[in-house]
């Protein structure tokens, strides 16, 4: 069974960086185009980014364009989000997820496996 | 204010069956795919349809959704205590070059 792992949330102060990783297993990872999606507290979904099988393409939620990155290393199936300039507004659980298939219009594909989240607060 | 409009709630008793709409536009519902999640509190959200119309392995046939124009449906017939969750409508949206979720719709069951 396809399986994703989120780690590397916390606690952290407004205008602190922090990075999320997201380890797949038991799928062909580097075929997968992957997203990142969030839910604050008692809130709805909220889409974070989207990036390409080879990892060259990226799409953003105008939400965190510029002070969040996404990308990922094949060799260690593995993603990532790197947030900064972190705000309060961005306290949410983060889930990484598989994309429902490639091809030419990747990015219109949606969520199909979901990881059991990892959570941020951004508090002072 | 979600792009994608779900009703807040529904609910039905056992056995009913619920419908849940989600309302978009040209630039996202008419013109891609519309994928629907389940969420049981507490837990990550579960694909329940996929491509407008297609359920993945695993999920009961009770689960049914479809797509016309610019607004896109979710049926549960048969329900059942277990199927009191939170349910989201997502769909590419060309005019943002991003995915777009709605609201969520609470489903209860009587």
């Amino acid at each position: 069974q396809e399986q994703l792992v989120e780690s590397g949330g916390g606690v952290v102060q407004p205008g602190r960086s922090l990075r999320l990783s997201c380890a797949a297993s038991r799928f062909t990872f580097s075929s997968s185009a992957m997203h990142w999606v969030r839910q604050a507290p008692g809130k709805g979904l909220e889409w974070v980014a989207v990036i390409s099988n080879d990892g060259r393409n990226k799409y953003y939620a105008d939400s965190v364009k510029g002070r969040f990155t996404i990308s990922r290393d094949n060799s260690k199936n593995t993603m990532y989000l790197e947030m900064n300039s972190l705000r309060t507004e961005d306290t949410a659980v983060f889930y990484c997820a598989k994309s429902d298939s490639g091809g030419l219009r990747w990015y219109y594909y949606g969520m199909d496996v979901w990881g059991q989240g990892t959570t941020v607060t951004v508090s002072s | 204010q979600s792009v994608l409009t779900q009703p807040p709630s529904a609910s039905g008793t056992p056995g009913q069956r619920v419908s849940i709409s989600c309302s978009g536009s040209s630039s996202n519902i008419a013109n891609n795919y519309v994928y629907w999640y389940q969420q049981l509190p507490g837990t990550a959200p579960k694909l329940l349809v996929y491509r407008n119309s297609q359920r993945p392995s695993g999920v009961p046939d009770r689960f049914s959704g479809s797509k016309s124009g610019t607004s896109a449906s979710l049926a549960i017939s048969g329900l059942r205590s277990e199927d009191e969750a939170d349910y989201f409508c997502a769909a590419w949206d060309d005019s943002v070059s991003g995915w777009v979720f709605g609201g969520g719709t609470k489903v209860t069951v009587l």
